[in-house]
């Protein structure tokens, strides 16, 4: 089973819909939580950081975090079509670490 | 908005020759670290540098790879015989403790 799952998409939706991006994970040890947007070719740049069960929200993004469950989630309200990217979950803080596991990114295309 | 930033852009070399990507990290963080995507692929866990050593290494950060934080601001990471796959998009993050990484544009390496 891999550390971290992720649907790879593409995920095609209208603009102005939510959309939800999902992540599961095995290693129940992990506590810190990040979603990044990756342009082509560029660097992931980080949406959502979290450390705890819940959500937390910064704008148009919710982040969704469920330990028991071992899923995480982010939501996207009224989506645009630059929105339009890779969205790649992460975790880290098993304890004595914090490297990131990565997942392989949804590819997200908002048709405008 | 204070930035990693990543030198060279890209970078095309040749089988068997020693490359240095460069990176300035955030200036108040500590932690600093390396990864790496393969096109295509996921983001991938090299290494993590903090207080002037190694903290974390993965299986892929063999004796060809090595770091140095030659001064105050730069860090860098050497390949000393680059191989063709090598090939890939290099990031370097760096992080205050117990935070989000935050990433440069990464360098983009051809292995001819």
């Amino acid at each position: 089973q891999k550390e971290v799952e992720q649907d790879p998409g593409p995920l095609s939706v209208p603009e102005g819909a939510i959309v939800s991006l999902n992540c599961t994970y095995s290693n129940s040890a992990f506590q810190y939580f990040m979603w990044y947007r990756q342009y082509s070719r560029k660097g992931p740049e980080l949406l959502m950081y979290t450390y705890s069960s819940g959500n937390k929200e910064d704008g148009r993004f919710t982040a969704q975090v469920d330990k028991s469950s071992k899923y995480i989630s982010l939501f996207i309200r009224d989506s645009q079509p630059s929105d339009s990217a890779t969205y790649l979950c992460a975790m880290t803080g098993i304890s004595g670490t914090y490297k990131y596991i990565f997942g392989t990114g949804t590819r997200l295309k908002v048709l405008a | 908005e204070p930035e990693v930033t990543q030198t060279p852009s890209h970078q095309v070399t040749q089988m068997g020759q020693e490359v240095i990507l460069r990176c300035v990290p955030i200036s108040n963080h500590l932690y600093f670290y390396w990864y790496r995507q393969i096109l295509g692929q996921k983001v991938e866990f090299l290494v993590s540098f903090y207080n002037n050593e190694i903290s974390e290494k993965s299986e892929i950060f063999d004796d060809q790879f090595s770091v140095e934080r030659p001064d105050g601001s730069n860090f860098t990471l050497k390949i000393r015989s680059t191989k063709l796959e090598d090939s890939a998009m290099y990031f370097c993050a760096s992080s205050a403790m117990n935070t989000e990484a935050f990433f440069g544009q990464g360098t983009r390496l051809t292995v001819v």
